[in-house]
C-alpha cells in the first residue's frame, strides 16, 4: 500500500536550518509529484512547493523562495525539504503529500512532522 | 498568492445540509478544474474528499458533493453526521503551476 513516512525535525533555534525527510513506498516513486504543506498552530494549511521526482524539477510558493529547498534521492525513494533561516513563525507541522497525475489532488499524506523554532 | 476565502465556521443540526464556499480568482478557482476539498480532523492527516471540483475518491461518502460557479467553489455536506465535525479546506491549482489552500472552515454539528 502507498505510504509516505516522514522523519527529522524537532526543536530548532532561530536562524538555524531544518531538514525533514519523506520516504515513499508502495508505488513507482518517479510517477508522482511530492508536495510540502505546513500548518502552524491554530492556523490553516499552507502550500509550500513541489518536486517532480523523475527529473528533480521544483516549484516553490513565492513566500518561500530563497529559504526553502526540496530535493530527492531516487535510490532510496526519499524526498527532502530544507528550510533555512528559521523564525519562530516557521513553527508548524510539515506534511509531504503525493499528487495524483490526473486529478491534481493530494491523495496520500505523510504523518506530519512538528518543527518547533524556539530559543 | 493569497489564500482562498472560506467562512471561518459553519454549523448545522444532525441530518441537515450545509454548504461551504471557497472564493478565489480567475487565476485559480475560476481558471482551472483542479479544485479539491480536504477534511482535516485535529491531530490527523488531511483527507481528500472532493477533487476536480465534483469528483469523489473511492470510499468517500456520497453525502459530500462539490460544485463551482465562476471564481467560487462550494462543498455541500448533506445528512450532517457527528463525524463530519472537522476542519475543511479547499485547494486550487493556480497559474505558475503553484497551488493555494483556502483559509479553512470549522464545521460544527449541533
Amino acid at each position: 500500500q502507498v505510504q509516505l513516512v516522514q522523519s527529522g525535525a524537532g526543536v530548532k533555534k532561530p536562524g538555524a536550518s531544518v531538514r525533514v525527510s519523506c520516504q515513499a513506498s508502495g508505488y513507482t516513486f518517479t510517477d508522482y509529484y511530492i508536495h510540502w504543506v505546513r500548518q502552524a498552530p491554530g492556523q490553516g494549511l499552507e502550500w509550500m512547493g513541489w518536486i517532480n521526482p523523475n527529473n528533480g524539477g521544483t516549484i516553490y510558493a513565492q513566500k518561500f523562495q530563497g529559504t526553502f529547498t526540496i530535493s530527492r534521492d531516487t535510490s532510496i525513494r526519499t524526498v527532502y525539504m530544507d528550510l533555512t533561516r528559521l523564525k519562530s513563525d516557521d513553527t508548524a507541522v510539515y506534511y509531504c503529500a503525493r499528487r495524483t497525475s490526473s486529478g491534481r489532488t493530494f491523495d496520500f499524506w505523510g504523518q506530519g512532522t512538528l518543527v518547533t523554532v524556539s530559543s | 498568492q493569497s489564500a482562498l476565502t472560506q467562512p471561518a465556521s459553519v454549523s448545522g443540526p444532525l441530518g441537515q445540509a450545509i454548504t461551504i464556499s471557497c472564493t478565489g480568482s480567475s487565476s485559480d478557482v475560476g481558471g482551472y478544474k483542479y479544485v479539491s476539498w480536504y477534511q482535516h480532523h485535529p491531530g490527523k492527516v488531511p483527507k481528500v474528499i472532493i477533487y476536480e471540483v465534483t469528483n469523489r475518491p473511492s470510499g468517500v461518502s456520497n453525502r459530500f458533493s462539490g460544485s463551482k460557479s465562476g471564481n467560487t467553489a462550494s462543498l455541500t455536506i448533506s445528512g450532517l453526521q457527528a463525524e463530519d465535525e472537522a476542519d475543511y479546506y479547499c485547494s486550487s491549482f493556480t497559474t505558475s503551476s503553484t497551488y493555494v489552500f483556502g483559509t479553512g472552515t470549522k464545521v460544527s454539528v449541533l
